[in-house]
C-alpha cells in the first residue's frame, strides 16, 4: 500500500523559512518522480514543485520559483521541500503526491499525503 | 499558464442520479487530463487519468471523456459517498493546472 507522511508544518513568521519531508512507502520511491501540491483554505489545489526520480530535474511554480527548493533522498525514501522567505500567502495545506511514472513530463498525480498545515502569521 | 475552467462551480443532485461535469482547457491538452475527488478535510483522491482511464480500484460508475480541450466526468447511480468536490487537472505542460472545483450536494 502506498503512503506518504508529510511532516513540518508550522505556524512561521512572515520571511522565515520550514522544511516539509515526506516519507514514502510501499513503492519503490526511487522509480518515481514527486511533487508538492498546496491548497489554501477555501480554495483550489495549487501545483508547487516537481522533482524527477533521479532528483536532477526539478520544476517550480512562479510563484514560489527562487524562495523554494524541492529536493530528495533516495536513500531514505524521502522528499523534501525547503521553504525561505515565507509570505501570508504560502499558508497553505502542503501534499506531497507521487507522481504515475518516473520523468516530470506528462507525469499524473496517483497518490497523495494526508498534507501538513502551514502557516504564516505574525 | 493553461487555464482550468470547470462548470458547474456546484451541483446539486439526489441519490441514484447521473450527473455531468465539464472542464475546460485554455488550450489544447491532448488527453493529458486528470480528475480528483476530495472530500472535506481529507486529501484528493486520484479518480482518472490520461481523461478515460479509471485508476484501479475506482468505481466504474465513474468516467472520463474527450481530449484537446473539452473533458467531461460522468458519476452515474449517486450515492452518499459521492458527495464531494471535484477537480480536474491537467498535466500537459508546467505549471499543471487545476479546475475551480465542482461542488455536488445533495438535493
Amino acid at each position: 500500500e502506498v503512503q506518504l507522511v508529510e511532516s513540518g508544518g508550522d505556524l512561521v513568521q512572515p520571511g522565515g523559512s520550514l522544511r516539509l519531508s515526506c516519507a514514502a512507502s510501499g513503492f519503490t520511491f526511487s522509480n518515481y518522480a514527486m511533487s508538492w501540491v498546496r491548497q489554501a483554505a477555501g480554495m483550489g489545489p495549487e501545483w508547487v514543485s516537481v522533482i524527477s526520480d533521479s532528483g536532477d530535474t526539478t520544476y517550480y511554480a512562479d510563484s514560489v520559483k527562487g524562495r523554494f527548493t524541492i529536493s530528495r533522498d533516495n536513500s531514505k525514501n524521502t522528499q523534501y521541500l525547503q521553504m525561505n522567505s515565507l509570505r501570508a500567502e504560502d499558508t497553505a495545506v502542503y501534499y506531497c503526491a507521487k507522481a504515475g511514472g518516473s520523468t516530470v513530463r506528462g507525469t499524473r498525480i496517483d497518490y497523495w499525503g494526508q498534507g501538513t498545515l502551514v502557516t504564516v502569521s505574525s | 499558464d493553461i487555464q482550468m475552467t470547470q462548470s458547474p462551480s456546484s451541483l446539486s443532485a439526489s441519490v441514484g442520479d447521473r450527473v455531468t461535469i465539464t472542464c475546460r482547457a485554455s488550450q489544447g491538452i491532448s488527453y493529458f487530463l486528470a480528475w480528483f475527488q476530495q472530500k472535506p478535510g481529507k486529501a484528493p483522491k486520484s479518480l482518472i487519468y490520461a481523461a478515460t482511464t479509471l485508476k484501479g480500484g475506482v468505481p466504474s460508475k465513474f468516467s472520463g471523456s474527450g481530449s484537446g480541450t473539452e473533458f467531461t466526468l460522468t458519476i452515474s447511480s449517486l450515492q452518499p459517498e459521492d458527495f464531494a468536490t471535484y477537480y480536474c487537472q491537467q498535466y500537459y505542460s508546467y505549471p499543471y493546472t487545476f479546475g475551480q472545483g465542482t461542488k455536488l450536494e445533495i438535493k
